[in-house]
């Protein structure tokens, strides 16, 4: 069963302290990315990566950092320079070699800072 | 960069009524322009998409229209349905790789 899998569902953090949200897909796809949503706002563009081991800023990167090591993963660090990190995260994924970016998303993470 | 405008921000039906959402966007070398519906406490997924060589698309009750010209999209479903409601987004290819999103239509189906 390929997809896209978000750990945890829902995250507490407490001010102060680093979080690492999970990614994983095994849809085979190159390109992976990270966008933050708050309410009634669309998704903004955190951090993508093309391929393992190479990753780029997105429109919103300060506070936060990533790793692609695997293929498979993307994991997500929320540091603590990060000062509105309250939000609902979504990772995606998309195959590369195409001109056209059909994105597909993960359930995603609802994090809250205490 | 790619920006995308998205009306309206809310919009309510009667069930078995069509529904329109419209969006515009800035940059003419944007091929690409997908649909997403998303519901409460879950990632958006790809309803429908449009590619800028095709000017329509349809898949049973939804369709996507595109006017390069005017540089503006359009979702419509007909016969919607209380299953319909959700929140939907469009976007726009805004680079190699990377999609611009709007800020999203709160559609609400009531019976």
């Amino acid at each position: 069963d390929g997809g896209i899998t978000q750990s945890p569902k829902y995250l507490f953090r407490k001010e102060g302290q680093n979080v690492t949200l999970s990614c994983e897909q095994n849809l085979n796809h190159d390109a992976m990315y990270w966008y933050r949503q708050d309410p009634g706002q669309g998704l903004r563009l955190i951090y993508y990566s093309q391929i393992v081991n190479d990753f780029q800023k997105g429109d919103i990167a300060e506070g936060y950092s990533v790793s692609r090591e695997k293929k498979e993963s993307f994991p997500l660090t929320v540091t603590s320079a990060q000062k509105n990190p309250t939000a609902f995260y979504l990772c995606a994924s998309s195959p590369t070699g195409t001109p056209y970016n059909e994105q597909f998303f993960g359930p995603g993470t609802r994090l809250t800072v205490l | 960069g790619e920006n995308v405008e998205q009306h309206p921000s809310t919009l309510s039906v009667q069930e078995g009524d069509s529904a329109v959402i419209k969006c515009t966007y800035s940059d003419s070398a944007s091929n690409y322009f997908p649909w997403y519906k998303q519901e409460l406490g879950k990632g958006p997924q790809l309803i429908i998409d449009i590619r800028s060589n095709v000017g329509e698309k349809k898949d049973q009750r939804i369709a996507v229209t595109l006017n390069k010209t005017a540089k503006h999209f359009s979702l419509h479903i007909t016969e919607t349905q209380p299953e319909d409601s959700a929140v939907y987004f469009c976007a726009a290819s805004g680079g190699f790789q990377k999609l611009v999103f709007g800020t999203g239509t709160r559609l609400l189906v009531s019976p």
